[in-house]
């Protein structure tokens, strides 16, 4: 079974300083997607930015960019120039391309707080 | 596009009442799946389905939990009797197509009291 590790339960970043939140996964598979997604107090679940397995260079949106290490099955998101609209759970999940269980696998999530 | 739509937001029963949550995916989409977010166990895929069919049904937690989509535009979960246990906030979710990512709806809250 696919697994997703967040480590950091709780992050606090100053504003319009970068933060990087970190995300491991455990999967024997060669083909797969990442996402990250947002939860502000709202409750609504916002993706923030997607990544194919396959493709090398990293994504990036705006101020948000990720950090794929495949070998080491690592995706880190980094948000620059941070921003008080930041403040959120942060959510860092895996999926599969297609057949049998392919429903996004989500880690436990990382809070972050900005500080103005 | 309106996003897929839960209902209700809220929702505040006693238990071993029954409890029917609603969702309404966005048109076009092929999949659709429930999960459940509690802090203890975060998010929790419970079924889903593709183009109407139930495919994974194993993270539904009992029986007391069913799952039904009868039509591409609507689905429901149903928990019969409900338990303090099952108070977490419910989330729906649909996808065009394999790989491309869910799009939420703004999840119900349900408190079993």
């Amino acid at each position: 079974a696919q697994t997703v590790t967040q480590s950091q339960p709780e992050m606090s970043v100053q504003e319009a300083e970068t933060v990087t939140l970190s995300c491991t996964y455990d999967t024997s598979e060669s083909d797969y997607y990442l996402f990250w997604y947002k939860q502000p107090p709202s409750r609504q679940m916002i993706l923030v930015i997607r990544q194919e397995a396959y493709k090398q260079q990293n994504a990036t949106e705006n101020r948000f960019s990720v950090n794929f290490q495949k070998a080491a099955k690592s995706f880190s998101l980094k948000i620059s120039d941070s921003q008080l609209g930041d403040a959120a759970m942060y959510f860092c999940a895996y999926s599969l391309p297609g057949g049998g269980a392919d429903g996004l696998t989500f880690g436990k999530g990382t809070h972050l707080i900005i500080q103005p | 596009d309106a996003g897929v739509i839960q209902s209700p937001r809220h929702e505040v029963t006693e238990m071993g009442q029954e409890v029917t949550l609603r969702c309404k995916p966005i048109s076009g989409h092929n999949s659709l799946f429930w999960y459940r977010q509690t802090m203890m166990r975060g998010l929790e895929l419970l079924i889903y389905f593709n183009n109407n069919v139930p495919i994974d049904d194993s993270g539904m937690p009992e029986d007391r939990f069913s799952a039904k989509m009868p039509n591409a535009s609507f689905s429901t979960l149903k928990i019969q009797p409900s338990e303090p246990r099952d108070s977490a906030v419910y989330f729906c979710a649909s996808r065009r197509m394999t790989g491309s990512p869910l799009h939420f709806g703004n999840g119900t809250r349900l408190t079993v009291t």
